[in-house]
């Protein structure tokens, strides 16, 4: 079945540093890829996302490119702040089955 | 527009009592998503709403969880008996349509099942 991987966490930086979280997926259609964002005691919010391959989604400075030739999806920013700290899931959806898989989470703590 | 409203937020029970969580989704959002995370884990779909009917609950553990909706706007689902594993968040999500990719989620129902 379809199945979303990220990097385990946590993942602590410090501020200016830069991020990438690691995501790979499996899936057997032509799934459209998300990152959404879990600040403390919130719910999850759209971070970016991207349809098809080799689209780049990109909001608040982290991008992240669908890479059909590798099964990826990684999440980059070239600085992360003190207000990134939160948790991040990778996550695909099909139109096959309308779901979405999640992946496990990976924690980012960034320092001051 | 106001978002994806849950209630409680916190709730702490033991083990063989029942439970219920509510949800109200974005107003016009046809379908409605019940989650469940638990600790350490991305969410996974409990039940699935188009309007008021059920499209998806092959996740759901039917024995003990149940859910309805309606009226098709607002939300309860139900842990009758909880045991200890039912300890998660309980994510409450909402959509335009069945086909439409991009979901909005409420802050979700913390659970302790002790």
């Amino acid at each position: 079945g379809d199945s979303v991987t990220q990097m385990e966490g946590p993942v602590t930086l410090s501020e200016e540093a830069f991020l990438t979280i690691n995501c790979t997926y499996t899936a057997t259609g032509y799934p459209s890829l998300f990152w959404y964002v879990q600040y403390p005691g919130e719910g999850l919010q759209l971070l970016l996302k991207a349809t098809k391959a080799d689209d780049k989604g990109s909001n608040k400075g982290f991008e992240a490119t669908y890479r059909k030739e590798t099964t990826s999806f990684h999440l980059e920013k070239g600085s992360v702040q003190v207000s990134d700290s939160a948790v991040y899931f990778c996550a695909l959806f099909t139109s096959g089955t309308y779901k979405y898989i999640f992946g496990t989470g990976t924690r980012l703590k960034v320092l001051a | 527009e106001a978002g994806v409203a849950q209630s409680p937020r916190y709730k702490i029970i033991e083990k063989r009592q029942s439970v219920a969580f509510w949800c109200n989704p974005i107003s016009g959002h046809a379908t409605l998503y019940w989650y469940q995370q638990i600790l350490g884990q991305g969410p996974k779909l409990l039940i699935q709403f188009q309007n008021n009917g059920v499209v998806d609950d092959s996740q759901l553990p039917k024995d003990r969880f149940s859910a309805e909706r309606l009226k098709g706007v607002d939300s309860t689902l139900k842990i009758q008996p909880a045991k200890l594993e039912d300890s998660a968040v309980y994510l409450c999500a909402s959509s335009t349509s069945r086909g439409q990719e991009t979901q909005y989620f409420g802050p979700g129902t913390r659970l302790l099942v002790l």
